[in-house]
């Protein structure tokens, strides 16, 4: 089975600041890491994603995301947040069996205060 | 633009009434999937289907009904058998195979009410 944990329901921070959304994993094989986000009302839109090789992943509107596999987490970074980065993220994972489902976690709202 | 479009947006039905949501993509990906939002529940996955004339159950396919007769669509209809009905529904796509480290493209959702 496969599942992840994203342990804040909400993270607050300054515009300007950087940033820290957390996601942790549990296993059995290797993972495929994803980060999506997902603005009120609409579907989810992919930010970076975790296959092998480099640690620290970059994807769209500087985000970047760390995999470490000793504490099985993929946390996602912003060096300095922006107002417009409010929204819900997801972490999610995937696996080259069981059909290549992707098991999400609960979400993390993000809000972004000036 | 290649993409996924679900429609309605915005669906409302009386109770006891089956509904059909529409999933259409224009990405020609095989694979296709759909999930329920609840708040604080992130998503939770419906029926999925690899190749066309197939589909499995997800995680909560009870009281839910699909079908997938071409590559492009994959309706998915809300029976009465469904006991909690009201959600926002997510349809997804991806490449598959050997590409499962390929993300999912989602469409803009579909909200259902049912009263």
């Amino acid at each position: 089975a496969q599942s992840v944990a994203q342990p804040e329901d909400q993270v607050n921070v300054a515009e300007g600041n950087p940033l820290t959304v957390k996601c942790t994993y549990s296993v059995s094989g290797n993972p495929y890491l994803f980060w999506y986000v997902q603005y009120p009302n609409r579907g989810l839109q992919f930010l970076l994603k975790y296959i092998t090789g480099d640690n620290l992943v970059k994807g769209s509107y500087g985000f970047e995301a760390e995999f470490n596999k000793s504490q099985t987490s993929f946390h996602l970074k912003k060096p300095s947040a922006l107002v417009s980065d409010s929204a819900l993220y997801f972490c999610a994972v995937r696996l080259n069996t069981n059909a290549g489902k992707s098991t999400f976690g609960d979400g993390t709202t993000l809000t972004v205060k000036p | 633009d290649g993409g996924i479009t679900q429609s309605p947006k915005y669906l409302f039905r009386k109770e006891g009434q089956n509904v059909t949501l529409s999933c259409e993509q224009n990405l020609n990906h095989d694979a296709m999937y759909w999930y329920r939002q609840d708040p604080g529940q992130g998503l939770r996955l419906i029926y999925y289907s690899q190749i066309v004339n197939d589909f499995q159950k997800g995680d909560i396919a009870e009281g839910y009904s699909v079908s997938r007769e071409k590559k492009e669509s994959f309706p998915l209809t809300v029976t009465s058998a469904q006991k909690n009905p009201t959600a926002f529904y997510l349809c997804a796509s991806s490449r598959q195979g050997s590409s499962y480290n390929s993300p999912l493209h989602f469409g803009n959702g579909t909200r259902l009410t049912v009263t």
